[in-house]
């Protein structure tokens, strides 16, 4: 089971915005950063978001998050067909002094 | 531009071991924080170790801590993991993952950038 908890699924339609939630413990979102992650079909993993709300360079503003006590979360708007894959949070814990992820949300585009 | 680069993966009995190499380029290999990151089949990811641009430092996930040794040459810009005793649970795809940032340690280190990923099958 993981530390962070996300929902397993979300979807919406073309053009929508769509929000992924991460749940975790003052242990690791509580005290640290979260990193949010865009795995699609077949491909390694691409870094979204860092320090909780940034954007790397070449990442599209569609893409923001934010974070709050305990949780974070990821919003995606204009949602586009391309945008279908598997998202993931993770944080440093400082319990297990390690990176902790969340069990990952697929997101379907209708 | 970021290359990362696993090999070393493959087929192995239980109870057998396995190194893993990261060939890294495009960037200041010494200067960045460096991890494994690995996803069995048809599930999440689940991170497995992490080490120090100097590679004093190392951390590992409680599931492969003294089984597995991350270790870094920087005069050949390559990342190792050595995988001892394996099991079956330790089927996955290997990641091999670069930090975002060339100021900090590793627990404020997203994976910036990925490799391609290794598949590591361990089946008797």
């Amino acid at each position: 089971q993981s530390l962070l908890t996300q929902p397993p699924s979300a979807s919406g339609t073309p053009g929508q915005r769509v929000t992924i939630s991460c749940s975790g413990s003052r242990s690791n979102i509580g005290t640290n950063y979260v990193c949010w992650y865009q795995q699609l079909p077949g491909t390694a993993p691409r870094l979204l978001i860092y320090n909780s709300n940034q954007r790397p360079s070449g990442v599209p503003d569609r893409f923001s998050a934010s974070k709050s006590g305990t949780s974070a979360s990821l919003a995606i708007s204009g949602l586009r067909s391309e945008d279908e894959a598997d998202y993931y949070c993770a944080a440093w814990d400082d319990s297990v002094s390690g990176w902790v992820f969340g069990g990952g949300t697929k997101l379907t585009v209708l | 531009e970021v290359q990362l680069v696993e090999s070393g993966g493959d087929l192995v009995q239980p109870g057998e071991s396995l190194r893993l190499s990261c060939a890294a380029s495009g960037f200041t290999f010494s200067s960045y924080v460096m991890s494994w990151v690995r996803q069995a089949p048809g599930k999440g990811l689940e991170w497995v170790s992490s080490i120090s641009m100097s590679g004093g430092d190392t951390y590992y996930a409680d599931s492969v801590k003294g089984r597995f040794i991350i270790s870094r040459d920087n005069s050949k810009n390559t990342l190792y993991l050595q995988m001892n005793s394996l099991r079956a649970e330790h089927t996955a795809v290997y990641y091999c993952a670069k930090g975002h940032s060339s100021s900090w340690g590793v627990p404020y280190n997203c994976f910036e950038s990925w490799g391609q990923g290794i598949l590591v099958t361990v089946s008797s």
